[in-house]
């Protein structure tokens, strides 16, 4: 089956700095990956829609400039939180959809934030 | 704007019951209609995923089943187990392959 592998599985780190998410297709090549944001108890929501080679499309409400997204190649994308604030502490997961089966959203493990 | 529902919030139930999960979503134009399964700090596992054109999919001790003109979904989970105890997630699909998630669903069953 297709494997989604997202790096790191948890991150501390202080308020003020940059953390970098990657999340790779291991088997298959993905043509569109999803990122999600969910904070605890709470359901995912979408914050952007990458393919590769293109901008990221972001979600209303979510601010581009502080949530990077880069998606180099068909296997790798990956997320930057930029100057993270205690409030962006959450759990980030990605999905990756490949070209055979296009209505299939593969998801990584996550990766929980913590800002301190 | 597409919302989903589902209820209820958490559910206790002892093992051996029978159980039914319900979802609810505003916009019946989907794609599909995607049952998932979360553990705590873990990621998804895809239980189901029934498109729009289907009425129901099975797979070992569940069924799910969609009405898409009336917005709603069903989870039945036959004869509970203790390792069936997680966060139980209904997401719809729409254009540009989105998926919308509803809040989940806490199942918990007591040995």
């Amino acid at each position: 089956g297709a494997v989604v592998s997202q790096h790191p599985s948890w991150v501390i780190c202080k308020s003020g700095t940059s953390v970098k998410i990657e999340c790779r297709s291991l088997d298959f090549q993905a043509t569109t990956m999803f990122w999600y944001r969910q904070f605890p108890k709470q359901s995912l929501m979408l914050m952007a829609t990458s393919n590769e080679g293109s901008k990221a499309t972001y979600e209303q409400g979510v601010e581009k400039d502080k949530f990077l997204i880069n998606h180099a190649s068909l296997t790798l994308s990956t997320l930057t939180v930029t100057s993270a604030h205690p409030e962006d502490s959450s759990f980030y997961i990605c999905s990756a959809i490949g070209y055979r089966r296009l209505n299939i959203q593969y998801f990584g493990a996550g990766t929980r934030l913590s800002v301190l | 704007k597409q919302e989903v529902t589902q209820i209820p919030a958490a559910l206790s139930v002892p093992e051996g019951e029978n159980l039914v999960l319900n979802c609810s979503f505003t916009d019946s134009a989907i794609y599909n209609l995607q049952w998932f399964r979360q553990d705590p700090g873990k990621g998804l596992t895809s239980l189901l995923l029934i498109q729009s054109s289907q009425r129901e999919q099975t797979s070992g001790r569940l069924n799910a089943s969609l009405d898409k003109s009336s917005g709603r979904s069903t989870l039945y989970i036959a004869a509970s187990q203790p390792g069936d105890s997680a966060t139980y997630l209904c997401a719809v699909e729409t254009s540009g392959s989105r998926l919308t998630f509803g809040e989940g669903t806490q199942l918990t069953v007591n040995p």
